[in-house]
């Protein structure tokens, strides 16, 4: 079966780091996203990778390792503004895109 | 500039009575998808067309149907509601379905059944 694994929740400090996992199992392979979804709001796209390694934008960066079916988001210099859930999706190899059930990040002062 | 916009924002129908959500979109994408999500689970794909083409999720209830009179509008028919369809409908869209293609979303209805 399709499976994607992500801790419910976790809980940093404004200004620090924190690093988020997602393992999959899927029919496949075609590449991994990381969404950001705001409560009651839409996601909205952070990154994307299909190849292993690191891809870096700004304060967020996403890894990844396809021999371990594995993948981190990685957020620098936490803000308020990073509280939300954030989505691990696979597009598995008949392109169908499948969702974890997100992170949510709590963010202190 | 709304990409993909969805109407209502919110919506509060009857049980067992019909109702349609709308989505339209701006970006003349080809594919359109409609997610089903529940407080604190995971979008779940209840269909999408690529152009005209209409591909429906196995698990999906026959209750749910869409329709997609042309590029920028698609529809999703609820025909009779349960409780149990209370939910944040959110549709989607994406150039095409290849590799790297990433997903545009809309703002999502929030549905309530009374």
């Amino acid at each position: 079966g399709q499976n994607i694994d992500q801790p419910t929740e976790m809980t940093a400090t404004e200004g620090a780091i924190v690093q988020i996992n997602c393992t999959y199992q899927t029919s496949g392979f075609n590449g991994l996203f990381w969404y950001q979804q705001h409560a009651g709001e839409a996601p909205t796209f952070l990154s994307y990778n299909v190849l292993d390694g690191l891809e870096e934008k700004g304060r967020f960066s996403s890894f990844l390792s396809r021999s371990k079916g594995y993948s981190y988001l990685l957020l620098k210099e936490l803000q308020m503004k990073d509280s939300a859930s954030y989505l691990c999706a696979v597009r598995d190899y008949r392109d169908k895109i499948i969702f974890g059930k997100g992170t949510r990040l709590h963010i202190l002062p | 500039d709304a990409m993909v916009i969805q109407n209502p924002r919110y919506q509060v129908t009857q049980f067992g009575k019909p109702v349609t959500l709308s989505c339209s979109q701006t970006l003349n994408h080809n594919v359109m998808y409609w997610y089903q999500q529940k407080s604190s689970q995971a979008p779940k794909l209840l269909f999408h067309y690529y152009d005209k083409d209409f591909n429906n999720e196995a698990d999906t209830p026959d209750n749910f149907q869409s329709r997609r009179p042309n590029t920028s509008f698609c529809f999703l028919d609820i025909r009779s509601p349960g409780l149990g369809d209370a939910a944040m409908y959110l549709c989607a869209t994406s150039r095409d379905a290849g590799t790297g293609v990433f997903q545009y979303f809309g703002p999502g209805t929030r549905l309530t059944v009374t």
